[in-house]
C-alpha cells in the first residue's frame, strides 16, 4: 500500500494559536481522512477530505475549528484553529487506494497545547 | 450507530504463551472488520480484513477469525516483538466511515 508522511511529527503550541498539519501520500488515493487519538483512547474520525471541495465533517467537529484542504489526490492539510489544551492529541492522516480497500495511516502528529 | 468493544483492555503474556483478543461489534450490515497493530508513537499498521462469518486469515503468529457478533485475534507462541496495541474496527452499510474500538494493549514478556 501507499506510504503516508506527516509534518510536523510533533509540536508544542500556545493557547489561541493555530497549527497546520500536512499529509503527503506517495501515490494517488481515492479517499483521505483525518483522525484524532487522545491518550488512552481510540481513533475518532474528524472528517473526510474531499478533493477540490469542502470536507465532510463528523458530528462534533466543525470547519471553523478544523479547516481541511485537499488540492489533489496525494496531499491534504488539517488546521487546528484557536487551540486550547483540550486539543492536545495525536492527529492521524489516513488514506484508501480504492473504495473497498482498507485504510492505511500516517505516523501521526503529536500536538501539545499549553 | 456502530459499536466496537475490545477485551481485555490489557494483556500480559509470557513469551510462548498463546492467547486470544476479542472484538465484539454491533453494526447494521457489516462491510468489513479490520485488525490493526499500533506501536507507541506510530500510526496503526493494517493486519487483516474479514468480510463474512466463518472467514479466517493468518499472518505469522496471528490468526483472525470472524463470527456474526465478534472477531478474535489469536496469537500463537507470541514473542516480545508482538507487544503492541491491537485495534479492531468495522465498516458498515454503504458508508466509508470506520468505527474503531479502544484496543487491547498486549505485552509479551521474555
Amino acid at each position: 500500500s501507499a506510504v503516508i508522511s506527516q509534518k510536523p511529527s510533533r509540536d508544542i503550541c500556545q493557547r489561541g494559536t493555530s497549527l497546520t498539519i500536512q499529509c503527503q501520500v506517495d501515490s494517488q488515493v481515492t479517499m483521505m481522512f483525518w483522525y484524532r487519538q487522545q491518550p488512552g483512547q481510540s481513533l475518532t474520525l474528524i472528517a473526510t477530505a474531499n478533493q477540490g471541495s469542502e470536507a465532510t465533517y463528523e458530528s462534533g467537529f466543525v470547519i471553523d475549528k478544523f479547516p481541511i484542504s485537499r488540492p489533489n489526490l496525494t496531499f491534504s492539510t488539517l488546521t487546528v484553529s484557536n487551540m486550547s489544551p483540550e486539543d492536545s492529541s495525536i492527529y492521524l492522516c489516513s488514506g484508501k487506494e480504492t473504495w473497498d480497500n482498507e485504510q492505511f495511516f500516517g505516523p501521526g502528529t503529536r500536538l501539545t497545547v499549553l | 450507530e456502530d459499536q466496537v468493544t475490545q477485551s481485555p483492555e490489557a494483556l500480559r503474556l509470557q513469551e510462548g504463551e498463546s492467547s486470544s483478543l476479542n472484538c465484539s461489534y454491533t453494526v447494521s450490515g457489516l462491510r468489513g472488520l479490520f485488525w490493526y497493530r499500533q506501536d507507541p508513537g506510530k500510526g496503526p499498521e493494517f493486519l487483516f480484513t474479514l468480510y463474512s462469518a466463518g472467514e479466517e486469515k493468518e499472518k505469522e503468529r496471528l490468526k483472525a477469525t470472524l463470527t456474526k457478533k465478534e472477531s478474535f485475534l489469536h496469537i500463537t507462541a507470541p514473542k516480545p516483538e508482538d507487544s503492541a496495541t491491537y485495534l479492531c474496527a468495522v465498516r458498515s452499510g454503504g458508508y466509508q466511515k470506520v468505527t474503531f474500538g479502544t484496543g487491547t494493549k498486549l505485552q509479551v514478556i521474555p
